[in-house]
């Protein structure tokens, strides 16, 4: 089915620990997002890429690293993980064509859980 | 999202009609959107609306515009307990800025 994956689903960090975070999506959108969720916060935007090769920051970008090699993936990196990154994490994917409204897709989050 | 402020809580009887509120910065922002988020679940979008319009309608679901004041609203009639849940707004420029959510409790 179309839409936006997000890979892992779950993880649990320890502190210091590396890993990186993968959004996949196949409706050859040009444009993908990074979000983080906490509670009474909403979603706030890491980094965003308008098309394959970019990228650039969003409202919380520190601690994170972002690649978009391939216009279809986005990646998020966490070189080092600390407990305040703990947080469900959203990507999402548009391609700003009319009707507007059906253009962002977002994928099912990544729980992570920093020790 | 520091731009778009919305109240954290709203509780309800089944039945009655919600009112949820949202207030924006950019008056530039073309278009804005409501989302429902169940309980560990992702983000559903509900409705939007393009900054030309006052007013949409859709089923249930009114959603009022003032651009003037920056507001939106988002009117949910007859009030069912599925429909407890997190609505965020978001306006978009060039990407989505959510405002902190707000938590709908519909009580039987």
């Amino acid at each position: 089915n179309a839409g936006v994956t997000q890979t892992p689903k779950f993880r649990v960090l320890k502190t210091g620990q590396s890993m990186t975070l993968l959004c996949a999506q196949d409706m050859n959108h040009e444009y993908m997002y990074w979000y983080r969720q906490d509670p009474g916060m909403g979603l706030r935007l890491i980094h965003y890429s308008v098309g394959e090769g970019t990228t650039a920051k969003g409202e919380v970008p520190d601690g994170y690293n972002v690649s978009r090699l391939k216009k279809q993936n986005f990646l998020l990196g966490l070189e080092s993980a600390a407990p305040s990154q703990t947080s469900v994490y959203f990507c999402a994917s548009n391609d700003f064509l009319e009707p507007r409204g059906q253009g962002y897709t977002f994928g099912s989050g990544t729980r992570l859980t920093v020790v | 999202g520091e731009d778009v402020e919305q109240s954290l809580f709203l509780s309800v009887r089944e039945g009655d009609s919600s009112v949820i509120n949202c207030t924006y910065t950019d008056s530039s922002s073309t278009y804005l959107y409501w989302y429902k988020q169940e309980p560990g679940a992702g983000l559903q979008l509900l409705t939007y609306i393009f900054s030309n319009m006052d007013m949409k309608q859709d089923q249930r679901l009114t959603v009022l515009l003032n651009k003037k004041d920056k507001h939106l609203s988002l009117r949910i009639a007859d009030t069912q307990t599925g429909d407890s849940a997190i609505y965020f707004c978001a306006e978009e420029r060039g990407k989505l800025i959510f405002g902190q959510g707000t938590e709908l409790s519909v009580k039987p």
